[in-house]
Order: C-alpha cells, then sequence, then structure tokens
C-alpha cells in the first residue's frame, strides 16, 4: 500500500498561534488528499478536500479562513491551523486516495496530535 | 446526524473465537463500504470493503456481509487472535455532485481479544 506521512506527529502550542501540518504521499502523485479530524472516541470527521492546482473543497461546518489548505505540489499538502485555541485539539489525519479505481481505499497517514495550551 | 454508526464501542471475544463487528448506515446512496483498523496514535489501515452490488466479501480471516434492505453490513473474523486487537473503523463512500469519493467514518468499535 500507500505510503503517506505526516510531520509533526504532535505539537503542542499556545493559544493564538498558528500550525502548519504536512501531508506526503511518498509513493505516488496524488492529485486530491483528503483531511480528517478526530476527536476522543468520535469517529474520523472530513474536514476538507486538497485539490493540487486549486481550492480545496470544505466541508459543511468547517471554516476556511481558520484550517488553511495548501496543495503545494502532487506529493504535498499542508494544513495550517491559525490562530489556534484549545477546542482546536484534535487528532489530523490525512489520507491519499489509492492509484486506479475511483472506489479504491485511502491510505492515511500516521496522524499529527494538536494539543492546544 | 449520524450516517454511519457502530452501536458498540467495545466488543471483547476470546483467542480462536469469531469477531463480528456490526455497522449500519442510513445513507442509500452510499455505493461502497470499507473496514478500517486503527492503532493508538496511528492513522486508520485498510482491510476489507465491499461493493453495495455484493452481499459477501472474504480475505483470508477476515469476512465483511452486506444486507443492503438492513442497511447492514458486519465485519466477521475467524479465529480471532490477539494481534487483531484494535478499533475497528466502519466507513462508507459517497460520490459527490463534484464527482469526488467522500468517506463516512462510524465511531468505531474497539476490539480486544484476549488470550
Amino acid at each position: 500500500g500507500a505510503v503517506v506521512s505526516q510531520h509533526p506527529s504532535r505539537v503542542i502550542c499556545k493559544s493564538g498561534t498558528s500550525v502548519k501540518i504536512e501531508c506526503r504521499s511518498l509513493d505516488f502523485q496524488a492529485t486530491t488528499m483528503f483531511w480528517y479530524r478526530q476527536f476522543p472516541k468520535q469517529s474520523l470527521m472530513l474536514m476538507a478536500t486538497s485539490n493540487e492546482g486549486s481550492k480545496a473543497t470544505y466541508e459543511q461546518g468547517v471554516e476556511k479562513d481558520k484550517f488553511l489548505i495548501n496543495h503545494a505540489s502532487l506529493t504535498l499538502s499542508t494544513l495550517t491551523v491559525t490562530s489556534a485555541h484549545p477546542e482546536d485539539s484534535s487528532f489530523y489525519i490525512c489520507s491519499v486516495p489509492g492509484p486506479g479505481l475511483l472506489y479504491n481505499e485511502q491510505f492515511f497517514g500516521p496522524g499529527t496530535r494538536l494539543t492546544v495550551l | 446526524d449520524q450516517q454511519v454508526k457502530q452501536n458498540s464501542p467495545s466488543l471483547s471475544v476470546q483467542e480462536g473465537r469469531i469477531s463480528i463487528l456490526n455497522c449500519d448506515y442510513t445513507n442509500s446512496m452510499f455505493d461502497y463500504f470499507l473496514w478500517y483498523k486503527k492503532y493508538p496514535a496511528e492513522g486508520p489501515t485498510f482491510l476489507i470493503s465491499i461493493s453495495s452490488i455484493k452481499d459477501k466479501n472474504e480475505d483470508g480471516r477476515f469476512t465483511v456481509f452486506l444486507n443492503k434492505s438492513a442497511k447492514h453490513l458486519s465485519l466477521h473474523i475467524v479465529p480471532s487472535q490477539p494481534g487483531d486487537s484494535a478499533v475497528y473503523f466502519c466507513a462508507a463512500s459517497l460520490i459527490t455532485q463534484g464527482g469526488s469519493e467522500k468517506l463516512v467514518f462510524g465511531k468505531g468499535t474497539k476490539l480486544t481479544v484476549n488470550p
């Protein structure tokens, strides 16, 4: 399966600062990447779909000005949590669709644990 | 509105026995279903999937059953092994109007296989 990396794996920051999370597809180029957020004992919630060369598509209720997504290249997407607050503390995971069929599985990164103090 | 539901937050079974994880969904537009396995502090890993036009898919010790009329699917693991202990997420795939695929996840079921 595809290898997807995320950096950093864990970050602790003060309220009001911005945090950037990188997601890299190491095995193949990805025109689309997905960003999820998971709160404790909750399901993974899709935040946005990152599209290389165009704007990200955000899910309903996700603030695009707060969660900035940049799909800089076919192997890199970044999520920036701007002016982070304690309620933004969560586990952020990116995924890359498998190559080939449209209904193929997604390959997930290891996740980034964000703690905002 | 929870479109994909996993009503059992946890399940405990003995090694060698069968584990059955259940998932219910409400949206009849879902056309593909997937099971993911997740260890703490890691991203989910794909386990097995099934198309909505099938009722069963088997891969080694893992079998997924789909009952479309009941909007219910289940993952069977037999025989269960201690290494299967993890959180299992049921996910359903939806093709959006824009033509992209979207996965909707359940809350997960924590499986513990006791030696």
